[in-house]
């Protein structure tokens, strides 16, 4: 079994929906991050977490919010979405005792297409 | 100027080819350099990390951290097909432990 689940992996929707990304984590880990990845772009960080009461923006906040509901979940939402929100978003978690380089553990990734 | 720079490629060789990805960068607080793997349509995997200078290898993989120059490489020898992948280089330090990641190079090894 997967250990960072994301749903759904694909999804098309209209200009101006709200619509949630959800990720789920078996790996018991603490630290939770938001990324999207766009051609030529790289892997950008949107929102991430340290614990179940900490929330933080990433650098490209704008038009998103999300909700930490435990520690094992962390939902990414997009109030009103806009076609430039069309990307590849990936969840990934983080261990606070790994140490050294503070490895990511990535999901498998949500493909969002806004109309 | 982004923090960390990285040619997204593609970069094309023939299987068996000795293979050099490159990632340079201007925050001198890095302390931690690691490459990822990203296979199409999946997350991307730690496939090494370094701290500080130096080298280190693991298999066919060598990873290379020149502070002075501000320059990191990543070796593969006698690349295979199956090393057909999206390489990203991601690095921290300076009391962030939120790596910034490079575009990441997209290589194609055909037979």
């Amino acid at each position: 079994d997967a250990d960072v689940t994301q749903t759904p992996r694909n999804r098309i929707t209209k200009t101006g929906k709200r619509i949630m990304l959800e990720c789920s984590q078996t790996k018991g880990h603490d630290r939770m991050y938001w990324y999207r990845q766009d051609p030529g772009l790289g892997l950008r960080l949107i929102y991430y977490s340290f614990d179940v009461k900490d929330i933080n923006k990433g650098e490209i906040s704008d038009g998103y919010s999300v909700s930490r509901q435990a520690q094992a979940k962390f939902s990414l939402s997009l109030e009103s979405a806009i076609p430039n929100q069309t990307a590849l978003y990936f969840c990934a978690t983080s261990d606070m005792s790994s140490g050294v380089g503070n490895e990511q553990f990535f999901g498998p990734g949500t493909r969002l297409t806004v109309l | 100027q982004k923090e960390v720079e990285q040619d997204p490629g593609p970069l094309s060789v023939p299987e068996g080819a000795i293979v050099s990805l490159n990632c340079t960068y201007s925050n001198s607080a890095f302390q931690y350099f690691m490459w990822y793997r990203q296979y199409s349509r999946k997350g991307p995997e730690l496939l090494m990390y370094t701290y500080s200078s130096g080298n280190k290898e693991d298999g066919r993989f060598t990873a290379q951290v020149d502070k002075s120059s501000k320059y990191i490489s990543l070796f593969i020898r006698d690349s295979q097909p199956s090393d057909s992948a999206t390489y990203l280089c991601a690095m921290s330090g300076g009391g962030s432990y939120i790596p910034t990641f490079g575009r990441g190079t997209s290589l194609i090894v055909h037979p």
